[in-house]
């Protein structure tokens, strides 16, 4: 059973055209959320970590938001440079030392 | 700004055959990690590394993976008889803190043959 469920898998966006992109996570006792930008290829970028429900983190065009059941990753006036595919991830209670991901949802920003 | 770096980029190599793969995490980080993904897929976690010793591992992290931090500044992931299922990109990760932000490295692309 997934634990990390990221939707949609895949979006396109036109340049400007704002949208949110969804994780929602089953995983007892959430200990930690994070969202990473992955471009192909390369490894995952820090973007945002999120503790407790109700936290927002922002910055520049991308705002993240936590609840008890998943966190939304919303991209404001979106530029072609933020097509990439964005992950989440979760620590859980009895594994704080390991990230479990989700599948990603691959963003395509068109000009 | 301190980053995480791996060696080599990419590694090919024939099954059976051992592979090492290097990784300098940032300089006063504490935890270590390793991930990997397979074309496609999730990244999936492999194994963590704190005080010398391991702290956690996947069933992934089966007898032919080991990890060694042989001096202060690199981290290995060694893989005895490389199967061709091996074939991953291998990401090494490390943060200041359990629990805190893990920041991650370009990557090690292998592929085995």
């Amino acid at each position: 059973e997934d634990q990390v469920t990221q939707s949609p898998e895949a979006l396109r966006l036109q340049e400007g055209e704002s949208s949110s992109l969804n994780c929602s996570y089953t995983v007892s006792g959430l200990r930690g959320l994070f969202w990473y930008r992955q471009d192909p290829g390369k490894g995952p970028e820090f973007l945002f970590t999120l503790y407790s429900a109700g936290e927002e983190k922002e910055k520049e065009r991308l705002k993240a938001t936590l609840t008890k059941k998943e966190s939304f990753l919303h991209i404001t006036a979106p530029k072609p440079e933020d097509s990439a595919t964005y992950l989440c991830a979760v620590y859980q209670d009895g594994s704080a030392r390991q990230l479990t991901f989700g599948s990603g949802t691959q963003l395509t920003v068109l000009p | 700004e301190p980053e995480v770096t791996q060696t080599p980029s990419h590694q090919v190599t024939q099954m059976g055959q051992e592979v090492i793969l290097r990784c300098v995490p940032i300089s006063n980080h504490l935890y270590f990690y390793w991930y990997r993904q397979i074309l496609g897929q999730k990244v999936e976690f492999l194994v963590s590394f704190y005080n010398n010793e391991i702290s956690e591992k996947s069933e992934i992290f089966d007898d032919q993976f080991s990890v060694e931090r042989p001096d202060g500044s690199n981290f290995t992931l060694k893989i005895r008889s490389t199967k061709l299922e091996d074939s991953a990109m291998y990401f090494c990760a490390s943060s200041v803190e359990r629990e805190e932000t893990q920041y991650f490295g370009p990557g090690t692309r292998l592929l085995v043959l």
